[in-house]
């Protein structure tokens, strides 16, 4: 497709469960992101990958959380013994170059998380 | 740590208004500054992004300014529309991630 697509668009699932997320970027794009956004919040920064390799994992809230992108296409976001407050809209986004390289940003329209 | 303000929070407006959204941060130190504009439910859509070299962005009705040494955006609508309902994010750059404010809820009304 043209644009960022994101699987599932809605999750829900009860406390403790796995969880996994996947993104299929905009083709040929190189900078890969993972986003979250809780309700009446901007986007917080979880994870950034050039290629396959996680250039940036400041953003991940714990070791709970995980993210691969192992052929430096579509990326999956995993998340382990999921807690109610993992409940957000979790974006992804990818663009051809790094945002500090003048690239501009591109999102999906969001996997939307429910832990009961 | 960059923190980025935007006000107001909300917004709401007859249709024709012209409106100016602002936008600060923290840090001056960004590669660049972007506007988006989220749906309900949706994603988000980039509307302009101004490097730190530049001073303004211009698309359509849309003129966005930067400041960079007073951390300071404005997004500019001119003659507002229904369609223009939304909420408006700002975000500025660093090497590899983007901070986001909260975002202003805009609410034009026909």
């Amino acid at each position: 497709g043209a644009g960022v697509s994101q699987t599932p668009s809605n999750k829900v699932t009860e406390k403790g469960k796995y969880v996994e997320l996947r993104c299929d970027p905009i083709s040929g794009h190189t900078a890969l992101y993972w986003y979250r956004q809780s309700l009446g919040q901007g986007p917080e920064f979880l994870i950034y990958f050039q290629g396959t390799g996680a250039a940036d994992d400041s953003g991940l809230p714990n070791d709970r959380f995980f993210a691969v992108r192992p052929e430096g296409s579509v990326s999956t976001l995993k998340i382990q013994r999921t807690e109610r407050g993992d409940s957000a809209v979790y974006l992804c986004a990818s663009s051809p170059l790094p945002t500090g390289n003048t690239g501009e940003l591109f999102f999906g329209e969001g996997s939307r998380l429910t832990v009961l | 740590k960059q923190e980025v303000t935007q006000i107001p929070a909300a917004l709401s407006v007859p249709e024709g208004e012209n409106l100016v959204l602002n936008c600060s941060f923290t840090d001056s130190a960004i590669y660049n500054l972007q506007w988006f504009r989220q749906d309900p439910g949706k994603g988000l859509t980039s509307l302009l992004l101004i490097q730190s070299s530049q001073r303004e962005q211009t698309s359509g009705r849309l003129n966005a300014s930067l400041d960079k040494s007073s951390g300071r955006s404005t997004l500019y609508i001119a003659a507002s529309q229904p369609g223009d309902s939304a909420t408006y994010l700002c975000a500025v750059s660093g090497y590899s991630t983007l901070t986001f404010g909260k975002g202003t809820m805009l609410l034009v009304s026909p």
